[in-house]
């Protein structure tokens, strides 16, 4: 079965620095997509970013950017400059294709990063 | 707007009786999804739906129930049989890869 490892569960990093989340997961598939959600404390759930495991570049948003290490199925972001507005629970997730044509979509256990002021 | 939309917000129910917890879209998506989130244990995938009148479950279907009659619907039962149901409730819906989130339930059982 595919998983979602978060091994962070809180984290904090003072206003304008730079803070890695680290998300590990294990898959037999080779074809699949990751990404990561962010949920504020108004609990709605925003995509931050996404890497297709076909691409070997790893993503940029912004001041939100990957590290994708698919041999080692790792896939770590790096948020860079945190602001205030960046505290909150990040979740690394999943996307698996199946021939049928489903996707099943699966989460970690999130982080959750305090952003200090 | 598009968007999904969850119904209620809050819901209080007395232990042993069923709830039925509702998910609309307007986004014309096909997927839709039914996650349960616990402190610490991040988004637990309950059931999944690709087209109408099929669906499948996830990781912890069990007590659950869901069904998929028109595409812009797919409400979720929490039945007498989950042992406990107290949770925050997500459900979503997929545009190829990313998943669009309503705004949760949050269920109480008392």
């Amino acid at each position: 079965a595919q998983t979602v490892t978060q091994s962070q569960p809180e984290m904090s990093v003072q206003e304008a620095e730079t803070v890695t989340l680290s998300c590990t997961y294990d898959t037999s598939e080779n074809n699949y997509y990751l990404f990561w959600y962010k949920q504020p404390p108004s609990r709605q759930m925003i995509l931050v970013i996404r890497q297709e495991a076909y691409k070997q570049q790893n993503a940029t948003e912004n001041r939100f950017s990957v590290n994708f290490q698919k041999a080692a199925k790792s896939f770590s972001l790096k948020i860079s400059d945190s602001q205030l507005g960046d505290t909150a629970m990040y979740f690394c997730a999943f996307m698996e294709t199946f021939t049928s044509g489903t996707y099943k979509y699966i989460f970690g256990t999130g982080t959750r990063l305090k952003v200090l002021a | 707007d598009g968007g999904i939309t969850q119904s209620p917000k809050y819901l209080f129910r007395k232990e042993g009786q069923n709830v039925t917890l509702s998910c609309e879209q307007n986004l014309n998506h096909d997927a839709m999804y039914w996650y349960r989130q616990d402190p610490g244990q991040g988004l637990r995938l309950i059931y999944y739906s690709q087209i109408v009148n099929d669906f499948q479950k996830g990781d912890i279907a069990e007590g659950y129930s869901v069904s998929r009659e028109k595409k812009e619907s797919f409400p979720l039962t929490v039945t007498s049989a989950q042992k406990n149901p107290t949770a925050f409730y997500l459900c979503a819906s997929l545009l190829g890869s990313e998943a669009f989130f309503g705004q949760g339930t949050r269920l109480t059982v008392v």
